[in-house]
């Protein structure tokens, strides 16, 4: 079936420096791609999202990068700040609308 | 304020009592779904639902019942809970299944 995998369980930068988590996906006909961020205690929040006809969207802080001929993409988040730590999914929706999320990477920002 | 509600937040229960847990969102959203997030697992989709009466199996859909008789409303329904389903459960809603999901806070079901 399609999966959805995450590279790094946990990645650790100091404040101020940037971030790169990176996820991969199975299915190379998928269209959309998602990121979410989960804060402690809360439910999954959306950052930003993609479609397969861009390599690249960006938003405050945060852009998204697609490479279809690998199958990745990646989140950057510039100037990494404390309120950046958190666990980052990407999502990626089948054929047969359902959502697939990645096993998530936990941010870990230190002074 | 748009939102995403569940009830109850937190729920101790014993193995074989049914229950059942609300999930309730204000946008008119179409599209609403399930999810139980389990350590080093992400989150797994239990069933989704594209529209009123229309509703579908995620990757994880035993031991779990929904229903969708109105938009506004998605419960997920444990007939008889056994101790693997112990797992914190969001629901989430979204226009279309390609638009932004917004998620509940989390149910915390535990089952003995």
């Amino acid at each position: 079936g399609e999966s959805v995998g995450l590279h790094l369980p946990t990645l650790s930068v100091q404040e101020g420096d940037n971030s790169i988590i990176n996820c991969a996906y199975s299915n190379s006909a998928s269209d959309y791609f998602i990121w979410y961020k989960q804060e402690s205690g809360k439910g999954p929040q959306f950052i930003i999202d993609i479609r397969s006809n861009m390599d690249k969207r960006q938003g405050q802080r945060v852009t998204v990068l697609l490479n279809k001929t690998v199958k990745h993409l990646s989140l950057q988040i510039a100037a990494t700040q404390p309120g950046d730590s958190a666990v980052y999914f990407c999502a990626v929706p089948t054929r047969t609308d359902k959502l697939i999320f990645g096993t998530g990477t936990r941010l870990q920002v230190f002074p | 304020e748009a939102q995403v509600t569940q009830n109850p937040r937190y729920l101790i229960t014993v193995t074989g009592k049914k229950l059942t847990v609300t999930c309730s969102q204000n946008m008119n959203h179409e599209y609403m779904s399930w999810y139980r997030q389990d350590p080093g697992l992400g989150l797994r989709q239990i069933y989704y639902s594209m529209n009123v009466e229309v509703t579908d199996k995620g990757d994880v859909p035993e031991g779990y019942k929904v229903s969708r008789k109105e938009k506004r409303n998605f419960p997920l329904i444990l007939e008889s809970p056994s101790p693997n389903q112990t797992s914190l459960y969001f629901c989430a809603s979204s226009h279309h299944r390609d638009d932004t999901q917004y998620f509940g806070p989390g149910t915390r079901l535990t089952v003995l």
